[in-house]
């Protein structure tokens, strides 16, 4: 089956960098998207993307996130001032219909110091 | 704003025994999906399955199974012949029918197989 492909798995940040996490989607899906997920809590959606713009965020992604898909293959977030709360398992999916089946990366744990 | 709520942290069942996984959630749409997810150690989260609300026939996949009561507002999920590999964080999650794709997911339940 194929795969969302994350990179790094993990990443250790000092607070104030900016950190960007990297994903490879499904070749042909279409929407894509970031969740997090602090140690112990429930997965967050943070935004999703389609037609290279972003089609929904959510109070969690503010000014300091961003998204882009550079090259057609690509899928990155950026951090731009890291905070300790930032840290969390980032994962990345990807869709070829909205609401079908979502495919989750395995995830990039970041760990902010 | 939806909400999911998943009331049993964790759980365990026998190998080769049916164990059912509760979820309720809270919406005021009548168009929506429901999934549950599974996260095993290796984190990543695969879907199990996923039921639309405008069906009244209870989605199935194997031996995974959900009971959904649309007017109670409740997603059990129902797992027969447990197999150690089942063992993981089951997400229950909602998403709605239009004007969103993002997912609301519960807490979690943590199940255990035991050999």
């Amino acid at each position: 089956e194929p795969e969302v492909t994350q990179t790094p798995s993990h990443q250790v940040t000092q607070m104030g960098q900016e950190v960007i996490l990297r994903c490879v989607p499904i070749s042909n899906h279409l929407y894509f998207y970031w969740y997090r997920q602090i140690l112990g809590q429930k997965v967050e959606f943070l935004v999703s993307f389609y037609n290279n713009e972003i089609s929904e965020k959510s109070e969690i992604f503010d000014d300091q996130f961003s998204v882009e898909r550079p090259d057609g293959s690509n899928f990155t977030l950026k951090i731009r001032s890291t905070k300790l709360e930032d840290s969390a398992m980032y994962f990345c999916a990807s869709a070829f219909a909205p609401r079908g089946k979502l495919f989750f990366g395995s995830g990039t744990q970041l760990s902010v110091l | 704003a939806q909400t999911v709520t998943q009331s049993q942290p964790e759980m365990s069942v026998q190998e080769a025994e049916t164990v059912t996984l509760s979820c309720t959630y809270d919406t005021s749409e009548s168009d929506y999906y429901l999934f549950w997810y599974k996260q095993p150690p290796s984190r990543q989260m695969i879907l199990v399955i996923r039921q639309e609300a405008y069906k009244q026939q209870n989605a199935t996949e194997n031996r995974f199974s959900v009971n959904f009561q649309k007017a109670a507002k409740s997603f059990s999920l129902k797992i027969s012949d447990s197999q150690l590999g089942d063992a993981a964080m089951y997400f229950c999650a909602y998403m709605r029918g239009a004007g969103s794709y993002q997912l609301t997911f519960g807490k979690g339940t943590k199940l255990s197989v035991i050999p």
